[in-house]
């Protein structure tokens, strides 16, 4: 299986900062990575798809980068909804495998 | 829009088969442009892949299951089922059923699982 670690594991972060959070593939996986956010006792969300391609209706401050084994998503100037837990995921191959999360919690 | 909605009984006992249905409105799920897809979270944990299936009925599981799972479409009622057998309290867990698009790019397609049902949560308890 591709293992896929994100760091951190958490981050506090104050209203109109930056966010980035990496997420590192055990074996190149092209481009073939997404990202999702999940709030409590919701459903997850896609936001990036195919390493930067921004989800339809996800706001423009959300974005990815990376290729091979390192991404990268960034969150420009987070918003107090976006205060969440936020995953990576690789489409390379199956089984389909996520990173253990990134919880954003208010500083 | 495609919506996906899961359901079933929220508590199984130890050893016996826990069963998921997850109905599916806004596309057919005879649809090619789609896998479907189940996926669990153990409270406070991370997210685990369980396995998919095709529109021509092919699938693919999980190998840390050891086989428990399997997976199937039902086209005149617009929905796929998950069967896991021999459970214990470690599939205790929400399970979400979700639909994996794709677009093709240059010469390779690219997957992610929208839209997710909300989740049903199943415990795993005598």
């Amino acid at each position: 299986d591709i293992q896929m670690t994100q760091s951190p594991s958490s981050l506090s972060i104050s209203v109109g900062d930056r966010v980035t959070i990496t997420c590192r593939a055990s074996q190149s996986i092209n481009r073939f990575l997404n990202w999702y956010q999940q709030r409590p006792g919701k459903a997850p969300k896609v936001l990036i798809y195919a390493a930067s391609s921004l989800q339809s209706g996800v706001p423009s401050r959300f974005s990815g980068s990376g290729s091979g084994t390192d991404f990268t998503l960034t969150i420009s100037s987070l918003q107090p909804e976006d205060f969440a837990t936020y995953y990576c995921q690789q489409s390379y191959t199956t089984p389909r495998t996520f990173g253990q999360g990134t919880r954003v919690e208010v500083k | 829009q495609v919506q996906l909605q899961e359901s079933g009984p929220g508590l199984v006992k130890p050893s016996q088969t826990l069963s998921l249905t997850c109905t599916v409105s806004g596309v057919s799920i005879s649809s090619d442009s789609y896998y479907w897809t189940w996926i669990r979270q153990p409270a406070g944990k991370g997210l685990e892949w369980i396995g998919r299936i095709s529109t021509s009925d092919i699938t693919n599981y999980n190998p840390s299951l050891k086989s428990r799972a399997t997976i199937s479409l039902d086209t005149s009622k617009n929905q796929f089922s998950l069967k896991l057998s021999s459970v214990t309290a470690a599939d205790t867990a929400v399970y979400y059923c979700a639909s994996e698009p794709y677009f093709y790019d240059n010469s390779d397609f690219y997957y992610w699982f929208d839209p997710w049902g909300q989740g049903t949560l199943v415990t795993v308890s005598s």
